[in-house]
């Protein structure tokens, strides 16, 4: 089975602190993303990406960074964490490029306070 | 633009009893269309997806959802309920053309079913 691991499960920061939240993957997936979860709101895409090095806005990119390196990690940073940055985040991955039939692997979840 | 609506925040029903769970979608172009599972403390796995063909589609754990393009639904069903059902359900779309960010899902707003004994 595809393994998306998010390294932590559950974060506590102080507002402006830099937050990394690290995802990985293990099955050679091309495209990653990073979604925030909270209550009423459903899933909203964060960023996404489709290949090394390449990144894109998702719906709601502000307050946020990404990194991708490399083919199987993608970052998510927070370079200054606020009180509504507080929530659920979710990282996946899928094989395809192109194309709007990919099933996306979840991580667990990285559940961030931000004090 | 893509959107999905969940209507009912919240369901309940009786073990043994029918589940449905509504999703309506707004759509340019016929979208491929998804139901995401999210049990406590997990994070979201498939139950099914329609992308062409039948448009009545099974998916696991005895769920189905049927896709009715004239009325831009694609609702979810199971005949009886069990309590290992409790979860949150996800309703999703993506753009099969590739033209507006490739791949990426729109989810709704997520119903959480509880089962009764």
């Amino acid at each position: 089975d595809v393994k998306v691991t998010q390294s932590s499960r559950y974060l506590v920061k102080r507002t402006g602190e830099k937050v990394f939240l690290e995802c990985v993957q293990d099955m050679d997936h091309e495209n990653m993303f990073w979604y925030r979860q909270d209550p009423g709101l459903g899933l909203r895409l964060i960023y996404f990406s489709y290949d090394v090095k390449m990144k894109e806005k998702g719906d709601i990119p502000e307050g946020y960074s990404v990194s991708r390196e490399k083919k199987e990690r993608f970052s998510l940073i927070l370079e200054s964490a606020s009180t509504n940055q507080t929530s659920m985040y979710l990282c996946a991955s899928s094989l395809y490029g192109w194309t709007g039939a990919n099933v996306l692997t979840f991580g667990a979840g990285s559940r961030l306070t931000v004090l | 633009a893509q959107s999905v609506t969940q209507l009912g925040s919240h369901v309940s029903v009786s073990e043994g009893a029918l589940v449905l769970l509504r999703c309506n979608y707004s759509s340019s172009v016929p979208p491929y269309l998804f139901w995401y599972v999210q049990y406590p403390n997990q994070g979201l796995q498939l139950l099914l997806k329609y992308t062409t063909g039948a448009t009545l589609v099974k998916g696991i754990n005895g769920f189905e959802a049927e896709f009715k393009k004239s009325e831009t639904s694609f609702h979810l069903t199971k005949p009886s309920a069990h309590m290992s059902d409790a979860a949150e359900y996800f309703c999703a779309v993506s753009d099969p053309t590739g033209s507006s960010n490739t791949g990426k899902l729109i989810f709704g707003q997520g119903t959480t079913l509880q089962v009764k004994p």
